[in-house]
């Protein structure tokens, strides 16, 4: 069984543009959420969706935004990128997205922005 | 507000030696805790997790977490330590009431694994 994909690896971006991030869930998965990892902040909540529908969300401004798709696939967009976007962006998957469930991260994209 | 706090940002042992790693949460009620590892370049993976059924709660790879209410910690252990077990781990914490999948993170702690 695949696990959870993100695309793409690595991302180099300069200040001012918007990027587009991809996670393909494990088959069957219908919660998607995402996480920023930086060495500052270290790994903080961005949002969860389930059945298309944004359930959870984080202390980020509105640049960050998200969706999913009917195959559970989900992007998450940045825009008006700014030097401190630069992270590691971590899809989690898992079947319900309930509260003690077990998640399956992805490998991670890491953007930097110059 | 919920919270985790890991008391050790690097820990070192050597290989064979028993390893802790140190994690204290806050919270008004006993909370869903776990414990994840952090390769690298890889992605998060689930150590072990505490949902108030037991409190000794075994994991994979030979580690445990004992969740002690009285002292608000949940330390991860392995009796013997391996050189594939250098790597991050991070102890976590799912707050109740917060909505879907959103996990708490503690800062991390660095285990290196000497020969």
């Amino acid at each position: 069984k695949a696990g959870v994909t993100q695309t793409p690896r690595y991302l180099i971006k300069t200040r001012g543009q918007q990027v587009t991030l991809s996670c393909s869930p494990i088959s069957g998965h219908r919660s998607v959420s995402w996480y920023q990892q930086t060495p500052g902040q270290g790994l903080q909540f961005l949002f969860e969706y389930f059945s298309e529908t944004q359930r959870n969300k984080g202390n980020f401004p509105g640049r960050f935004s998200g969706r999913q798709f009917s195959n559970s696939r989900s992007e998450m967009n940045v825009s008006t990128l700014e030097l401190g976007d630069s992270a590691l962006y971590l899809c989690a998957s898992s079947w319900l997205g309930a509260l003690n469930e077990k998640l399956f991260f992805g490998s991670g994209t890491q953007l930097s922005v110059l | 507000a919920q919270s985790v706090t890991q008391l050790d940002s690097h820990v070192s042992v050597s290989e064979g030696t028993p390893v802790l790693l140190r994690c204290n949460y806050s919270s008004s009620y006993s909370p869903s805790l776990f414990w994840y590892v952090q390769h690298p370049n890889k992605g998060l993976q689930l150590l072990l997790k505490y949902t108030s059924a037991a409190t000794l709660v075994k994991g994979i790879n030979g580690f445990e977490a004992e969740f002690k209410k009285s002292e608000t910690s949940f330390h991860l252990t392995k009796p013997s330590a391996h050189m594939s077990d250098a790597a991050e781990y991070f102890c976590v914490v799912s707050p109740l009431g917060s909505g879907y999948n959103k996990l708490i993170f503690g800062a991390g702690t660095r285990l290196a694994v000497h020969p």
